[in-house]
């Protein structure tokens, strides 16, 4: 079957460093997006990773390795803007997207 | 980047009838449009799959009578709610898929059936 792991709530401190990991079993894959979804709001893209290695975006960040099955978001210099969930997708065989639960991301001062 | 608008943002109706949610990309020509359900605290729901043209692809459990979906346009789909019940009360999301494989989403419909 299709698997999207992401740990379920994450902890930080304003101002700090905090990486969201995901790991992923999908028949096929093109690609691995990241979301960000504010309560009661739609997601919105922050990023796409199709290739191994990191890319950066601004304070975020997104690392994949295909050959582990394993990506990683990483958000520098935190805001408290940044409290969100973070969703990570898989892009299957099918070019459709299979989502993980999502990662409760909570900022405290 | 591309932009999804959805319409309308909130809608309470009545159990027993129908609602329209319509979901639109802006500035690019969608073939394939998404529809998600979601839950209080839950992750998204992948409702069905709606092709340009073609019948909408519905997931395991989502009965296609009750959702009916038209993508009529490259440009429109359509999600219609019939005979709303107050367990069809959610947050719905569609998204637009570009030529590139990326998905926008729209800002989401809060519906509440009361």
């Amino acid at each position: 079957g299709q698997n999207i792991d992401q740990p379920t709530e994450m902890t930080a401190t304003e101002g700090a460093i905090v990486q969201i990991n995901c790991t992923y079993q999908t028949s096929g894959f093109n690609g691995l997006f990241w979301y960000q979804q504010h309560a009661g709001e739609a997601p919105t893209f922050l990023s796409y990773n199709v290739l191994d290695g990191l890319e950066e975006k601004g304070r975020f960040s997104s690392f994949l390795s295909r050959s582990k099955g394993y990506s990683y978001l990483l958000l520098k210099e935190l805001q408290m803007k940044d409290s969100a969930s973070y969703l990570c997708a898989v892009m299957d065989s099918n070019y459709q997207l299979i989502w993980g639960a999502g990662t409760k991301l909570i900022i405290k001062p | 980047g591309a932009v999804v608008s959805q319409h309308p943002s909130r809608v309470i109706c009545k159990s027993g009838t129908s609602v329209k949610i319509e979901c639109r990309s802006l500035d690019f020509q969608a073939t394939t449009m998404f529809w998600y359900r979601q839950f209080p605290k839950k992750s998204l729901m992948l409702m069905a799959t709606s092709n340009e043209g073609s019948k909408a692809t519905y997931e395991q459990g989502v009965e296609k009578d009750k959702f009916l979906i038209n993508h009529a346009s490259l440009t429109l789909s359509t999600l219609t709610v019939t005979s709303a019940h107050p367990e069809d009360s959610s947050f719905y999301i569609c998204s637009a898929r570009t030529s590139d494989y990326e998905q926008y989403f729209g800002p989401g419909t809060r519906l509440t059936v009361t």
